[in-house]
């Protein structure tokens, strides 16, 4: 059964610095990752689909790696902004459909001004 | 707008009382997706739609039931509400097409049952 970790679960930087985001899963037979963010009291938004044969995506300020043999997937903020806080989370697709996606329990991450 | 809309967004009941949570999504999605968010367990999933007239349990079932009758639509019903259904529960959809699963959620329905 797909385990999704995400060490540590909580976060707190002061604005300007480069951070690095992990997220880890127990079986390396994914489809897909992703990385969400959600807002306290909001829904997840997506950040990056990272698809099986990819190694790497990028958006912005935000790039997602994969590495499926050694079942790891790392989220990078450049020069975070207190904007970035949030809580970020992980989501491994076992099926290729969405319809098994295994979460991780989120990192809360906090950039102080 | 593409987006998922959830109602309510707020909601207290009592023990037993039927309520429906429903969902909704402009983008022409396949598959829709029922989750809840609690402290310390993470999102997990309720009941899960590849099409219409499609529906399939997820991890965490018992105590919901759910339709989709129309491709738009996912109600989630709870037909006697209990105190271990308090949650925040979320709407998801996504295209179905392989490695395109980037799923779109609602704003969440915050249920509490006393």
């Amino acid at each position: 059964k797909q385990e999704v970790t995400q060490i540590p679960a909580a976060l707190s930087v002061p604005e300007g610095e480069n951070l690095v985001l992990n997220c880890s899963f127990t079986d390396s037979a994914i489809y897909n990752l992703q990385w969400f963010r959600q807002d306290p009291g909001k829904g997840l938004t997506s950040l990056l689909l990272i698809q099986s044969s990819q190694r790497e995506q990028t958006s912005g300020r935000l790039n997602a790696s994969l590495d499926k043999s050694s079942g790891r997937s790392t989220l990078y903020i450049a020069a975070s902004q207190p904007g970035d806080s949030a809580t970020y989370l992980c989501a491994a697709d076992t099926q290729g459909g969405s319809e098994k996606l295994v979460f991780g329990k989120g990192m809360k991450l906090t950039v102080n001004p | 707008e593409a987006q998922v809309t959830q109602n309510p967004r707020y909601l207290i009941t009592v023990t037993g009382k039927k309520l429906t949570v429903t969902c909704s999504q402009n983008m022409n999605h396949e598959y829709m997706s029922w989750y809840r968010q609690d402290p310390g367990l993470g999102l997990r999933q309720i009941y899960y739609s590849m099409n219409v007239e499609v529906t399939d349990k997820g991890d965490v079932p018992e105590g919901y039931k759910v339709s989709r009758k129309e491709k738009r639509n996912f109600p989630l019903i709870l037909e006697s509400p209990s105190p271990n259904q308090t949650s925040l529960y979320f709407c998801a959809s996504s295209f179905l097409a392989v490695g395109t699963g980037e799923l779109f959620f609602g704003e969440g329905s915050r249920l509490t049952v006393l």
